[in-house]
């Protein structure tokens, strides 16, 4: 089993849809938790970081389920710049120091 | 400010052939990482440095990777005798520890293609 999971997708939506992305992780030890964004042939960037209460950054909504390991990213009213590949990653502490788990990441394409 | 550099951006090598890849970190960014993406795939852990120790090499895939990195900045990912497999985009990365690993700003990577 894969430490951090997702939906590869594609999902495809049109401009102004709600989207929303998936993840669960397997290390019950897992302490922070993070979206980042890869655009096409580009470096992963840090969308948002989750927070166990929840939390949201203009269209943007995290949440985090500890006890089911799942985390979840909501995307409103979504633009044509939104279209990109999501990673969840899950941090975990280890004897070698903070080690961050990525995703293989869910694609979204936003249509007109 | 300046963001992460690697380099070359691209290398082409034929199998058999050693090769290094550079990367320059955030200035003040004292972890560095790196990793590799193959095409689809997520993101494969090879390496961590905490300054220029490296707790953690457990992504390394085998003994022909190497890595090293010198005066807290600098470091240098090496592949020997290079296989087809080896084809990837190789990812370094930087954080500054007051921060945590949490945001890792990434470099644009090496694309390296074994043929």
């Amino acid at each position: 089993r894969k430490e951090v999971e997702q939906d590869p997708g594609p999902f495809n939506v049109p401009e102004g849809a709600t989207v929303a992305f998936n993840c669960t992780y397997s290390n019950s030890a897992s302490q922070s938790f993070f979206w980042y964004r890869q655009d096409c042939r580009k470096e992963p960037k840090l969308l948002m970081s989750v927070y166990s209460s929840g939390n949201e950054d203009g269209r943007f909504t995290a949440q985090l389920n500890r006890a089911s390991q799942y985390i979840s990213l909501l995307i409103r009213d979504s633009k044509l710049s939104d279209s990109a590949t999501y990673l969840c990653v899950v941090k975990v502490l280890t004897g070698g120091g903070n080690k961050l788990t990525f995703g293989t990441g869910t694609q979204l394409k936003v249509e007109l | 400010g300046a963001g992460v550099s690697q380099s070359p951006s691209n290398k082409v090598t034929e199998k058999g052939k050693d090769v290094e890849l550079r990367c320059d970190p955030i200035s003040g960014h004292t972890a560095l990482y790196w990793y590799r993406q193959s095409l689809g795939q997520g993101l494969e852990f090879l390496i961590y440095f905490q300054g220029n120790s490296a707790p953690d090499k457990s992504g390394l895939p085998s003994d022909r990777f190497s890595a090293e990195r010198t005066g807290g900045s600098v470091s240098t990912l090496t592949i020997q005798r290079t296989q087809q497999e080896d084809s990837a985009v190789y990812l370094c990365a930087s954080s500054s520890r007051q921060r945590g690993a949490g945001e890792q700003y990434f470099g644009p990577g090496t694309r390296l293609t074994v043929t």
